[in-house]
């Protein structure tokens, strides 16, 4: 069972909703990821909170916007997007670096999200 | 550019068989290195960690990482059907960013 659980699983929206992608870590991990993938291509790194606060933003478009609220919780906010936004959506968490060696990065299973 | 390459595959082996899949990398300066499988339609699930050069075991996998050569491995002994499924090599330099490589698919054939 994966540690990290994502909610919901499948998601279809219109260019014109609002809607939220969730996460929720148990392992104590400070931080929190968010990588969207398409089909046969690897995970694309979109946002990654470090202690709560927004340490990397890949230069995502603002139709996509991340919130922590706490050190165990991630969203996704989304709004107006478009049909190519369709992808699986991955949230994962690691632990901090320890002497230059990065932790392990665990993925929840996903959210599939079809935009219409 | 930081990059991370694969070999797209497919790799097909044969069930039992040793398969064995590579990775190289262009920053010298990467530190930390994964080996994740994905299914079709599911999540990566890490497989291996290895941050020192040379063999780390577990179970039927070995990654072995030289970074002299900057090239990662992977191999699966006794594969099987089960085993079919992306490889994804990542790479780390330091803190939360990893790199990941395009994958290569396997195919063990029964």
């Amino acid at each position: 069972d994966t540690e990290v659980t994502q909610t919901p699983k499948h998601l279809v929206m219109g260019m014109t909703n609002k809607k939220s992608l969730k996460c929720e870590q148990h392992m104590g991990h400070r931080a929190m990821y968010w990588y969207k993938q398409k089909a046969k291509k690897p995970p694309e790194l979109m946002f990654v909170y470090s202690y709560e606060k927004l340490s990397i933003n890949e230069s995502v478009p603002s139709r996509f916007s991340p919130e922590c609220p706490n050190s165990s919780l991630l969203n996704l906010h989304l709004h107006a997007l478009q049909p190519e936004d369709s992808a699986l959506y991955l949230c994962a968490s690691s632990q901090e670096s320890v002497q230059g060696y990065s932790g392990e990065l665990f993925f929840g299973e996903g959210s599939r999200l079809t935009v219409l | 550019q930081k990059e991370v390459e694969q070999n797209s595959g497919p790799l097909s082996v044969p069930e039992g068989a040793i398969a064995s899949l590579n990775c190289t990398y262009s920053d010298r300066g990467s530190q930390s290195f994964f080996w994740y499988r994905q299914y079709s339609g599911k999540s990566p699930e890490l497989i291996m960690s290895i941050y020192s050069n040379g063999d780390k075991e577990d179970g039927r996998f070995t990654a072995q990482l030289n970074k002299a050569s900057q090239y990662v491995s992977l191999l699966i002994r006794d594969s099987q059907p089960s085993d079919s499924a992306t490889y994804l090599c990542a790479v780390n330099n330091y803190g939360q960013n990893f790199v990941f490589g395009p994958g290569t698919r396997l195919s063990v054939l029964p």
